[in-house]
């Protein structure tokens, strides 16, 4: 089944530790999106790719880190410069990153501080 | 700036009642609308998307929605709830920068049905 994938659905994170979350899809998608999700404040674009080896910064970047090696791949590292990472994080994907598409969402992973 | 507002944080209603989730948005050109349903622990599911042409559009699981330009809305409605609708509902704006696609989502609204 095509889909998107993410890794993993719960991490914990220690103070002064980067962590990643994975992020992968098998819909040969080219565009990639990674979303912070906070209780009542929606979603946040922190990073995007259309591109393999080209990524954007969102509207909430600041302490966080991507890359985009593979087409399938975007991993989203939340380094220890994010003072308040604690959150739902969600990764989308997109057939060109056109306004028209419909992005399609993974299960989200939940991050929390010890 | 591009903004969306969907000014209810909670919804009630009873199954079988008819429901109306409102969205407000800010855009200078035409916009690119979208409505999405969460349910809890989960990613977003696309329920419909308006572009351009007819005002009515339909959706999945029974939706549909209608942009008012000149109310700047795009109201998400369905005829009968069922209780499996319960879910969070996020209306989203389409802009564009720099040329490349850029959603900007509300804050959601969440759905209770009472059985």
């Amino acid at each position: 089944d095509g889909g998107i994938t993410q890794s993993p659905k719960y991490l914990f994170r220690k103070e002064g530790q980067n962590v990643t979350l994975s992020c992968e899809q098998n819909l040969n998608h080219d565009a990639m999106y990674w979303y912070r999700q906070d209780p009542g404040q929606g979603l946040r674009l922190i990073y995007y790719s259309q591109i393999v080896n080209d990524f954007q910064k969102g509207d909430i970047a600041e302490g966080y880190s991507v890359s985009r090696e593979k087409k399938e791949s975007f991993p989203l590292t939340v380094t220890s410069a994010q003072k308040n990472p604690t959150a739902f994080y969600l990764c989308a994907s997109s057939p060109t990153g056109s306004v028209i598409e419909t992005q399609y969402f993974g299960p989200g992973t939940r991050l929390l501080v010890l | 700036a591009q903004s969306v507002t969907q000014p209810d944080i909670h919804i009630t209603v009873s199954e079988g009642a008819s429901l109306e989730l409102r969205c407000n948005y800010s855009y200078g050109a035409t916009p690119y609308l979208f409505w999405y349903v969460q349910s809890p622990g989960q990613g977003l599911q696309l329920l419909l998307k308006y572009f351009s042409g007819d005002t009515l559009v339909q959706g999945i699981k029974g939706f549909e929605a209608e942009f008012k330009r000149s109310q700047s809305s795009f109201n998400l409605r369905k005829p009968s709830v069922h209780w499996s609708d319960a879910a969070e509902y996020f209306c989203a704006v389409g802009r564009i920068s720099g040329g490349s696609y850029i959603p900007t989502f509300g804050r959601g609204t969440s759905l209770i049905v009472h059985p």
